[in-house]
């Protein structure tokens, strides 16, 4: 049972490019989590989706960000006309079910870095 | 707000020697509290889970312990190894109606030195 998988590991762009983030769960999880490391910080909180549904995105800025989790595929994290201040590790998670135990299996990240 | 504060910031030490993070925590409501362990360049693996009823949880060399009522929380190594090296994160949950949502400290840097 392959863990979680991101792709690409390390991506850059130039100011104004988008980055589009990969995730794909372990084989049976239908929640996934991405968030956000900036350098010297800890991971912070960015969006739950289940399968073709955003649950809770308050962790997520206004603009220039969205996530999908479709049906078939991945589930993606995009970020548009991107500045240098979201250059930062992006993690994802994924579990089984929903649950006050419920483990989070990271993904390795994406390193994004914005010229 | 919530917050999750972890000490020391950073720890060395000699393999096979034992060792203690600590961490506080402010977030309400509280459903459960974890550790993970993150190498560098790799997502963080967790290391135990646990609710505000239980006070102790072991998996092999690392025990955590938590204090509900003074919110504090601590991972305890024992005989550390080389492969202890990593960030150690506590990580605080609150249980919402759209799922865990998790809240991270900023770790505890440990090296393990021969």
């Amino acid at each position: 049972n392959a863990g979680v998988m991101q792709n690409p590991r390390h991506l850059v762009r130039r100011r104004g490019q988008e980055a589009r983030l990969r995730c794909s769960p372990m084989k049976g999880h239908s929640h996934v989590y991405w968030y956000r490391q900036l350098p010297e910080e800890g991971l912070k909180f960015m969006v739950y989706l289940q399968k073709e549904n955003i649950i809770d995105e308050s962790g997520m800025p206004k603009e220039r960000f969205s996530a999908e989790f479709p049906k078939e595929g991945p589930s993606i994290l995009r970020i548009q006309q991107v500045v240098r201040g979201d250059s930062a590790a992006y993690f994802c998670a994924s579990s089984p079910e929903q649950g006050p135990q419920e483990t989070q299996y990271f993904g390795p990240g994406t390193r994004l870095l914005v010229l | 707000k919530n917050q999750v504060e972890q000490s020391p910031q950073s720890l060395i030490i000699l393999e096979g020697k034992n060792c203690t993070l600590q961490c506080n925590y402010t977030v309400s409501p509280f459903s459960n509290l974890r550790w993970y362990k993150q190498d560098t360049g790799r997502g963080p693996v967790s290391l135990t889970i646990m609710t505000f009823s239980e006070n102790t949880k072991s998996n092999g060399r690392y025990t955590a312990t938590l204090d509900a009522d003074t919110k504090q929380s601590s991972l305890h190594i024992t005989a550390s190894q080389l492969s202890d090296s990593a960030s150690y994160i506590c990580v605080v949950s609150l249980l919402t109606g759209g799922g865990n949502k998790l809240t991270f400290g900023t770790g505890t840097q440990l090296k393990v030195e021969l």
